[in-house]
Parts: structure tokens; C-alpha cells; sequence
């Protein structure tokens, strides 16, 4: 099956620096990979997402990169606020499957 | 937000007891999920189900029981098989199919008395 490693399992910065999260996965058919983000004491929820046919996507202050030879993506925030204090977790769900594997998550602390 | 709620949102089990953790969804998601979180482990699947009755065995299923007796609903029980149930239990719904986000409640956190 598939296996996701996330790394750091904790990473701190300061107010207005980038922030990067990298997840490696085993399995070349995974085509789906999503990034969840839990504030304390709450849901997940999907922050961005990109598919195996795209290598960047962007969303305002948040980008996610897939690199499918090397199987790794990684997570980028750049301009960092205390709002984005958080865990986050990357996941991959192969293309055989739709059940997807998720990485053991960041916490990301902001000072201000 | 709606969407997908749990109830309730603290639960506290005694030796021997099941409890139920209840799950409703208005999404009109065919596919439902039970995960485990536990601090540094991520999220970890108890129990899926793609359609109405029926459900497969996630990684962790031991001491847990399922039901999908309606679309909308995916109700976890915690036997006193599972000797270990302090987490705090994400559920969560999604369109079928690979390549779709997971939308998520807002948990139940079991405690043992």
C-alpha cells in the first residue's frame, strides 16, 4: 500500500517568513494530493490540492509543488501570519483507491 | 458550517461500556470515513464505506463496529474490545472515486472514566 512520510513533524518561524512542508510517497500510481490544515481543537480542513498532471498550483499565499519523478510534494507558505498556526497534513490516494493515505502532520507555529 | 456533523463532541466511556459516535452528513456523499487521531500520529482509518450497506475494515478496525444503514448517517461504536479508546474520532465524507477531497466533522473526543 501506499506510505507517506511528512517532515518536519514541527516547524517555527516567524511573523512574515516563508514555511515549506515536504511529504514523500511510494506509490507512482498515487494521482491525488490534497493538504489539510487543523487549528487547534478542530476539523480539517482542505486548504489546496493538485493532481498528477500539474506540477504547481497557487492559491494566494499557498503553493503546492509535485515532483512525481522523486515522489515528493511539498507545501509553501510564503508571508506567514499567527493565523496560520496550525498542524498540517499532506495526504496521496492512488489511483487504484479512492481511500487516501495521510502523512503523520506539521505543526507550524507563527510568532508574532 | 454544515455539512457533516458529530455528536458528541465529549464522550466518556466506563469499563466494559460501548459507546456510539454519531455521524451525519447532508452532502449527499456516497463514500464515509472513520479516523483515529491520536497526538503525533496523524490520522489514522478505523472503518470506510463507499456505499449503503455496506463498509470495509481500515487499518486500525480492531474493538470498532460500523453501521450504514442510511446515506446520510455512519455511526462508530466503541466496544470494550478496545481497550485503548481515548482519541479524539474524525469523521469525515466524500464524492466517490479517487481524487476527491475529504470534508470533515468537527470530532468527539472519548475519554475512559
Amino acid at each position: 500500500g501506499e506510505n507517506v512520510e511528512q517532515h518536519p513533524s514541527t516547524l517555527s518561524v516567524q511573523e512574515g517568513d516563508s514555511a515549506v512542508i515536504k511529504c514523500t510517497y511510494s506509490d507512482s500510481a498515487s494521482n491525488y494530493f490534497p493538504w489539510y490544515k487543523q487549528e487547534l481543537g478542530k476539523r480539517p480542513q482542505l486548504i489546496i490540492d493538485i493532481r498528477s498532471n500539474v506540477g504547481e498550483k497557487k492559491d494566494q499565499r499557498i503553493a503546492v509543488t509535485l515532483n512525481k519523478t522523486a515522489k515528493h510534494f511539498s507545501l509553501h507558505i510564503t508571508e506567514t501570519q499567527p493565523e496560520d498556526s496550525a498542524v498540517y497534513f499532506c495526504a496521496a490516494t492512488s489511483g487504484g483507491s479512492y481511500i487516501p493515505t495521510f502523512g503523520r502532520g506539521t505543526s507550524l507555529i507563527v510568532h508574532p | 458550517d454544515g455539512g457533516i456533523t458529530q455528536s458528541p463532541k465529549y464522550l466518556f466511556r466506563k469499563e466494559g461500556q460501548n459507546v456510539t459516535l454519531s455521524c451525519e452528513q447532508n452532502l449527499n456523499h456516497d463514500a464515509m470515513y472513520w479516523y483515529r487521531q491520536d497526538p503525533g500520529q496523524g490520522l489514522r482509518l478505523i472503518y470506510y464505506s463507499q456505499i449503503v450497506n455496506d463498509f470495509q475494515k481500515g487499518d486500525i478496525a480492531e474493538g470498532y463496529s460500523v453501521s450504514r444503514e442510511k446515506k446520510e448517517s455512519f455511526p462508530l461504536t466503541v466496544t470494550s474490545a478496545q481497550k485503548n479508546p481515548t482519541a479524539f474520532y474524525l469523521c469525515a465524507s466524500s464524492y466517490p472515486g479517487g481524487g476527491q477531497p475529504q470534508h470533515f466533522g468537527d470530532g468527539t473526543r472519548l475519554s475512559i472514566l
